[in-house]
C-alpha cells in the first residue's frame, strides 16, 4: 500500500535550471496539494488541485507551476532555480479537501538550489 | 501574515506527565482544526481533529480542546512516552475552501 509517493528524494539545483518533482497517490483522491517546509516556517501551501483538469494557486505560488492531468499524479515544475527555493517540498492527498478529511503525506524532496 | 499560530518552538516534558500543545489562530471563518505529528525525514502523519460545533475530542491519549471565544486550541498528550518526540504542527480550514493552513510547528521533547 505506497499512499503517497514522491521523487526524488534529494536533489542539488544550479541557480537558472529547472527540474519537476513527481508526485503520485494510489489512493484514488481527489484533492492534491503541494507544500514546502522551511527551516523553523511551518508548512506553506504552494498549489493545490481538486480534482482532474483543475489547479489553483496557494499561499506561495511564485516560481512554481502544476499540472493535473490524471488523478493519481500531480506534478510541480521549477522553471528557473532560485536559492529562496531551497526547502523540503511535501505533496500530499485528501478525499473531500480541507473539511473533515486529513492530508496523506509523501515523505518529502529535499531541494537545494545553488 | 499567519492566520494559524504556535508560538512555542520547543517543549519538554517529562515521560509519564501531561504534554499541552498551543495553537491560535486569526480567522474567524476557521471551522475544522487538525493536529499532525512529524518525525525526521517523514511527512506529516494526522492525530486527531475537531470540528468548530464541537469543544473537545478525545482518542485515547489524546484529546483536542477548542475555546472559539478566544481563538484558540490545545493538544493535550496523558500520559507523555518516548515515541511522541516529534515536531507537532496544528492545522485549520474553512468549509467553503479547500485550503488547509499549517502553523510554524511545536517540537516536543519527552524526557526520560
Amino acid at each position: 500500500n505506497a499512499g503517497v509517493t514522491q521523487t526524488p528524494k534529494f536533489r542539488i539545483l544550479k541557480i537558472g535550471q529547472s527540474m519537476t518533482l513527481q508526485c503520485a497517490q494510489d489512493m484514488n483522491h481527489n484533492y492534491m496539494y503541494w507544500y514546502r517546509q522551511d527551516p523553523g516556517m511551518g508548512l506553506k501551501l504552494i498549489y493545490y488541485s481538486v480534482g482532474a483538469g483543475i489547479t489553483d494557486k496557494g499561499e506561495v505560488p511564485n516560481g512554481y507551476n502544476v499540472s493535473r492531468s490524471t488523478t493519481e499524479d500531480f506534478p510541480l515544475r521549477l522553471e528557473l532555480a532560485a536559492p529562496s527555493q531551497t526547502s523540503v517540498y511535501f505533496c500530499a492527498s485528501s478525499t473531500q479537501g480541507g473539511n473533515n478529511s486529513p492530508l496523506h503525506f509523501g515523505n518529502g524532496t529535499r531541494l537545494t538550489v545553488t | 501574515d499567519q492566520q494559524v499560530k504556535q508560538n512555542s518552538p520547543s517543549l519538554s516534558v517529562q515521560e509519564g506527565r501531561i504534554s499541552i500543545l498551543n495553537c491560535d489562530y486569526t480567522n474567524s471563518m476557521f471551522d475544522y482544526f487538525l493536529w499532525y505529528k512529524k518525525y525526521p525525514a517523514e511527512g506529516p502523519t494526522f492525530l486527531i481533529s475537531i470540528s468548530s460545533i464541537k469543544d473537545k475530542n478525545e482518542d485515547g491519549r489524546f484529546t483536542v480542546f477548542l475555546n472559539k471565544s478566544a481563538k484558540h486550541l490545545s493538544l493535550h498528550i496523558v500520559p507523555s512516552q518516548p515515541g511522541d518526540s516529534a515536531v507537532y504542527f496544528c492545522a485549520a480550514s474553512v468549509l467553503t475552501d479547500d485550503k488547509i493552513i499549517f502553523g510554524k510547528g511545536t517540537r516536543l521533547h519527552i524526557l526520560p
